[in-house]
């Protein structure tokens, strides 16, 4: 079966410091890799996706993952966050089509 | 384009009773998933209609859960008799297509057995 971590509940970073929020997911196949947001009391919104290609993605708000497939990594990362980053981040794993397996998600804090 | 609606935001049960959810997805995606996260955990997959047949139901929790999709066009994710394990926050999503392409979630439903 899939699976997916993310070994931080939370992470703590200063605004315009560069954030990394790690995720590691199960080898199964050809991995289809997916970093969802939360914000308070809203749905989950499309970040990016990993399906083929260049290991460096680049997806909305200025946040990119880098796939690694010798680590088993897929980490979300941003050079220089904002106050308006934080929110709970998800990441996700599907071997194709949108039954994605989650982790249990990281709660980003940026502060001034 | 209006986003996937989710009613009611909030709900508090007592054991036993029933609570019916709804979800309104996007006009004109034939994909639609429901999936729930309990309090703190990973956001599990509970099953995905194209239009209005199921396409796989393999995260249902148990008998005590039924999804319908009418139509094609809206759902419902009955839970009868409601326990309180089933309290959580159940998430419908829906997508044009079942190829990767990114999933539209709603804004929750928070479901809380008492």
């Amino acid at each position: 079966a899939q699976s997916v971590a993310q070994p931080e509940d939370q992470v703590n970073v200063a605004e315009g410091n560069p954030l990394t929020v790690k995720c590691t997911y199960s080898v199964s196949g050809n991995p289809y890799l997916f970093w969802y947001v939360q914000y308070p009391n809203r749905g989950l919104q499309f970040l990016l996706k990993y399906i083929t290609g260049d290991n460096l993605v680049k997806g909305s708000y200025g946040f990119e993952a880098e796939f690694n497939k010798s680590q088993t990594s897929f980490h979300l990362k941003k050079p220089s966050a904002l106050v308006s980053d934080s929110a709970l981040y998800f990441c996700g794993q599907t071997g194709g089509g949108n039954k994605l397996t989650f982790g249990t998600g990281t709660q980003l804090k940026v502060e001034l | 384009e209006a986003g996937v609606t989710q009613f009611p935001s909030h709900s508090v049960i007592e054991k036993g009773q029933t609570v019916t959810l709804r979800c309104d997805p996007i006009s004109g995606h034939d994909n639609l998933y429901w999936y729930r996260r309990v309090m703190g955990k990973e956001i599990k997959f509970l099953l995905h209609f194209v239009k209005e047949s199921k396409q796989d139901e393999s995260g249902m929790p148990n008998n005590r859960f039924l999804a319908e999709r009418t139509g094609g066009t809206y759902s419902t994710l009955k839970v009868q008799p409601a326990e309180l394990e089933d309290s959580g926050v159940y998430f419908c999503a829906s997508s044009q297509d079942n190829r990767n392409s990114p999933l539209h979630f709603g804004n929750g439903t928070r479901l809380t057995v008492t």
